[in-house]
């Protein structure tokens, strides 16, 4: 079945490190998408990718940093500069329909913790 | 602007209880709307959504929603409630924005349910 892989489902990191996430999808879309989840904060968006070699910076990208060398794979670094990065990360992906009618299909998050 | 607003940030409702989730949206043209759900820990799951047609749709787990265009609002509603359902419920509108398909988040309603 096709679907998006988010590892690992937990991670922890000393500060001063950097770390990476990993993202991958096998449904053949074209955008990709990382957000942040804090209790209470809704979604906010990191970064997302439209298509391969490309991305752009979302609402809350300092800290963080993506790349997008294939179509299925999405990975994010969060990096020593994130002074917060304790939260839940999720990844998505969608088609690209011109309308807006695709919605997002999500992985089931990484949960990131300093220690 | 578009944007997505849910009112409640805490529903509590007792096991068997009727459900409505309110969303309200505010969009120039004709909305793509979604509602998801995300139990604790995981990813966002797509209950169900609205393009054309039937103002009335139906969802997975026994969901339903009602687009009414006069009061721009998108309401989630289940007959009964089972314990299983709580979790946290977003609503989003969905457009092509910039050369992708963007989902427009609200900031999502908590519910609890009571045995």
């Amino acid at each position: 079945d096709g679907g998006i892989t988010q590892s690992p489902k937990y991670l922890f990191r000393k500060e001063g490190q950097n770390v990476t996430l990993s993202c991958e999808q096998n449904l053949n879309h074209d955008a990709m998408y990382w957000y942040r989840q804090d209790p209470g904060q809704g979604l906010r968006l990191i970064y997302y990718s439209q298509i391969v070699n490309d991305f752009q910076k979302g609402d809350i990208a300092e800290g963080y940093s993506v790349s997008r060398e294939k179509k299925e794979s999405f990975p994010l670094t969060v990096t020593s500069a994130q002074k917060n990065p304790t939260a839940f990360y999720l990844c998505a992906s969608s088609g690209s329909d011109g309308q807006g009618a695709s919605g997002y299909t999500f992985g089931s998050g990484t949960r990131l913790t300093v220690v | 602007a578009q944007s997505v607003t849910q009112p409640d940030i805490h529903i509590t409702v007792s096991e068997g209880a009727s459900l409505e989730l309110r969303c309200n949206y505010s969009y120039g043209a004709t909305p793509y709307l979604f509602w998801y759900v995300q139990s604790p820990g995981q990813g966002l799951q797509l209950l169900l959504k609205y393009f054309s047609g039937d103002t009335l749709v139906q969802g997975i787990k026994g969901f339903e929603a009602e687009f009414k265009r006069s009061q721009s609002s998108f309401n989630l509603r289940k007959p009964s409630v089972h314990w299983s359902d709580a979790a946290e419920y977003f609503c989003a509108v969905g457009l092509f924005s910039g050369g992708y398909n963007k989902l427009i988040f609200g900031a999502g309603t908590r519910l609890a349910v009571h045995p």
